[in-house]
């Protein structure tokens, strides 16, 4: 119940076109949905967040897609970047400690 | 406004030495959490502090590892008798107080693991 299912495991995109990024849970206490982004060798950095009252949110090229009756949330990156190539994790949360999912590899082909 | 900092970046240790880790919060932030990744693989939730009080250690090993707190000073990360199984980044993070966003958690670059 406290998982987070993450797909897919690795991503190829051209430059300029979207990439998707899917995520499940089973647990309906989750409250808090954060997508996260990594470099090799640094922490994650968040991205963008969505709390389960609101079925969408955009900020810049990043746009999260919430679909609470599925309990499915997704990540899309218009106009994707080479400089966007990094891990992508979503997580979600309820009383402080993120569950996250087994991430995404993103490569953004130029 | 600095981030939150990790320290040591790199620690290397032998079988059965102690590893210690350090996390200072952002400035302002009251709530600390550590997270484990392993090779290849997503953030495992350890434990999750507030000043001197544990919140929540339901991801924690029950024996060898602890974490604290204190009124003063960073948050530390123990590991006793380190095993090759420890090797990992151990990741930082920490939240504003209960008054603001508490979810929000930004996180410090690791200290990478490796036990010999």
């Amino acid at each position: 119940q406290q998982q987070v299912k993450q797909s897919p495991q690795s991503l190829i995109v051209q430059k300029g076109g979207i990439s998707i990024i899917n995520c499940a849970y089973e647990n309906t206490a989750f409250d808090y949905f954060p997508w996260y982004q990594q470099f090799p060798g640094k922490g994650p950095a968040l991205l963008i967040a969505i709390r389960p009252d609101v079925s969408e949110k955009k900020e810049g090229r990043f746009t999260i897609s919430f679909n609470k009756s599925a309990k499915q949330f997704s990540l899309h990156i218009m106009d994707s970047q080479p400089g966007d190539s990094a891990t992508y994790f979503c997580a979600a949360s309820t009383g402080g400690k993120l569950i996250f999912g087994q991430g995404t590899e993103l490569s953004v082909k130029p | 406004n600095a981030g939150v900092m990790q320290n040591p970046r790199h620690l290397v240790r032998r079988r059965g030495q102690e590893a210690r880790l350090r996390c200072s919060p952002m400035k302002g932030h009251s709530h600390v959490y550590w997270y484990r990744q392993l090779p290849e693989e997503g953030l495992k939730f350890m434990v999750y502090l507030q000043k001197e009080n544990i919140i929540d250690e339901s991801g924690m090993p029950k024996e060898r590892f602890s974490a604290e707190f204190p009124k003063e000073g960073p948050s530390i990360l123990r590991i006793q008798q380190v095993v090759r199984g420890d090797s990992a980044a151990y990741f930082c993070a920490s939240s504003p107080p209960a008054s603001l966003h508490t979810d929000t958690q930004y996180f410090g670059p690791g200290t990478r693991l490796t036990v010999l």
